[in-house]
């Protein structure tokens, strides 16, 4: 049972870019979430979404930054007009269970950076 | 929604027993006390979680005090690829009772040594 997939697992942008990082959940999870690291800090929750709805984006920046996770295809992390400040690791998570969602199953990250 | 408090850094001799503890003292009865662990440049895993009872899976135990207010980790016989941040968590989550919010602080750092 492959595990959760992220990509890229590393992207380059130039400030006023956009970047879209794609996850792709382990297999019967529907539940998936957004978490940014920045430098020497711990992950910080962005965004929780099921099939075709947001559930909680109370972690996401008011501008610039969207998530959607369609019924077909993996859940997109938008991030757009880059600033150098949004460099950081962005990991996805998924778990499959309406209740007990704290056990959640982590990809290996996507590596921002901005020039 | 219950902070917890976690050693910086511990060091532990490879073969041996790790043992992590956690303060989480304003814990609310009906909230779980998660652990996971990051090893360098990787995504966070679960290790294994709990409510008042101890714990074990294949990764580990977990044993929590009787007034919840801190728990231990143990790793019965660390290996070199235990070295780590582990982090020990309390979830939030909606007012429905749901505790998805992984809150990721400072953790500790185990280094296993040979």
């Amino acid at each position: 049972n492959a595990g959760v997939m992220q990509n890229p697992r590393h992207l380059v942008r130039r400030r006023g870019q956009e970047a879209r990082l794609r996850c792709s959940p382990m297999k019967g999870h529907s539940h998936v979430y957004w978490y940014r690291q920045l430098p020497e800090e711990g992950l910080k929750f962005m965004v929780y979404l099921q099939k075709e709805n947001i559930i909680d984006e109370s972690g996401m920046p008011k501008e610039r930054f969207s998530a959607e996770f369609p019924k077909e295809g993996p859940s997109i992390l938008r991030i757009q007009q880059v600033v150098r400040g949004d460099s950081a690791a962005y990991f996805c998570a998924s778990s499959p269970y309406r209740t007990g969602q704290a056990t959640q199953y982590f990809g290996p990250g996507t590596r921002l950076l901005v020039l | 929604d219950a902070k917890t408090t976690q050693p910086t850094s511990m060091d532990c001799a490879e073969g041996r027993a790790a043992n992590l503890p956690c303060n989480h003292s304003t814990i609310s009865g009906n909230e779980y006390v998660y652990w996971y662990r990051q090893i360098h440049s990787q995504g966070p895993q679960y290790i294994i979680h709990g409510l008042k009872n101890n714990e074990t899976n294949e990764m580990a135990s977990l044993i929590i005090t009787e007034d919840r207010k801190s728990s231990t980790l143990i790793l019965p016989h660390a290996t070199l690829r235990d070295t780590a941040v582990y982090y020990c968590i309390v979830p939030l989550g909606d007012s429905g009772g749901s505790n998805y919010k992984l809150t990721f602080g400072k953790g500790t750092l185990l280094t296993v040594n040979p």
